[in-house]
């Protein structure tokens, strides 16, 4: 089936640096693309949805200037965490609709 | 905005007790209902899902029932096993690559053996 990629699927990185998360369709177009983060113990959170070539559209509450999205081909995403602080340390997890939706392996961040 | 209220938070039981999950949902135009497993670390998997136009589905030891009126479905698993010990994910959201999924908060469940 349907396919989506992940990467990295962790990554330690210190505070004030910007981290770049991928977000692969592997065998399908996806002309949208959904980018969620999950505390621990707590649900997956919708931040952002993510267009084919126009600009994310962001769930209230989270900064556009700080979660950088890019979504330059109908198979890829991009979200770049930037000026990472530890309050920013999360489980990223990214995901396509299909017949049914798809999620990437997701992204173990942790900012020290 | 479609909001996923879902209960219990957490679940405990034996060894081949059943196990009921129960998630309602407020927007009525939504008509695709999956349900995710997740482990520790790990992505969702999907295990099961119902669109409106059906009233209940099923799949070896784990079914699904939808009441558009009522606005609930909830997700039945029989004869648990240790290994179905995991956070369980009701969803909601149209029938669309568009439409991102609304989930509900989670319900972590343990089977003992």
């Amino acid at each position: 089936g349907a396919v989506v990629s992940q990467h990295p699927s962790w990554v330690i990185c210190k505070s004030g640096t910007s981290v770049k998360i991928e977000c692969r369709s592997l065998d399908f177009q996806a002309t949208t693309m959904f980018w969620y983060r999950q505390f621990p113990k707590q649900s997956l959170m919708l931040m952002a949805t993510s267009n084919e070539g126009s600009k994310a559209t962001y769930e209230q509450g989270v900064e556009k200037d700080k979660f950088l999205i890019n979504h330059a081909s109908l198979t890829l995403s991009t979200l770049t965490v930037t000026s990472a602080h530890p309050e920013d340390s999360s489980f990223y997890i990214c995901s396509a609709r299909g017949t049914e939706a798809f999620f990437g392996q997701g992204t173990r961040l942790t900012v020290v | 905005g479609e909001n996923v209220e879902q209960h219990p938070s957490t679940l405990s039981v034996q060894e081949g007790d059943s196990a009921v999950i129960k998630c309602t949902y407020s927007d009525s135009a939504s008509n695709y209902f999956p349900w995710y497993k997740q482990e520790l670390g790990k992505r969702p998997q999907l295990i099961i899902d119902i669109r409106s136009n059906v009233g209940e589905k099923k799949d070896q030891r784990i079914a699904v029932t939808l009441n558009k009126t009522a606005k609930h479905f909830s997700l039945h698993i029989t004869e648990t096993q240790p290994e179905d010990s995991a956070v369980y994910f009701c969803a909601a959201t149209l029938n669309s690559g568009y439409s991102t999924l609304t989930f509900g908060k989670g319900t972590m469940l343990l089977v003992s053996p």
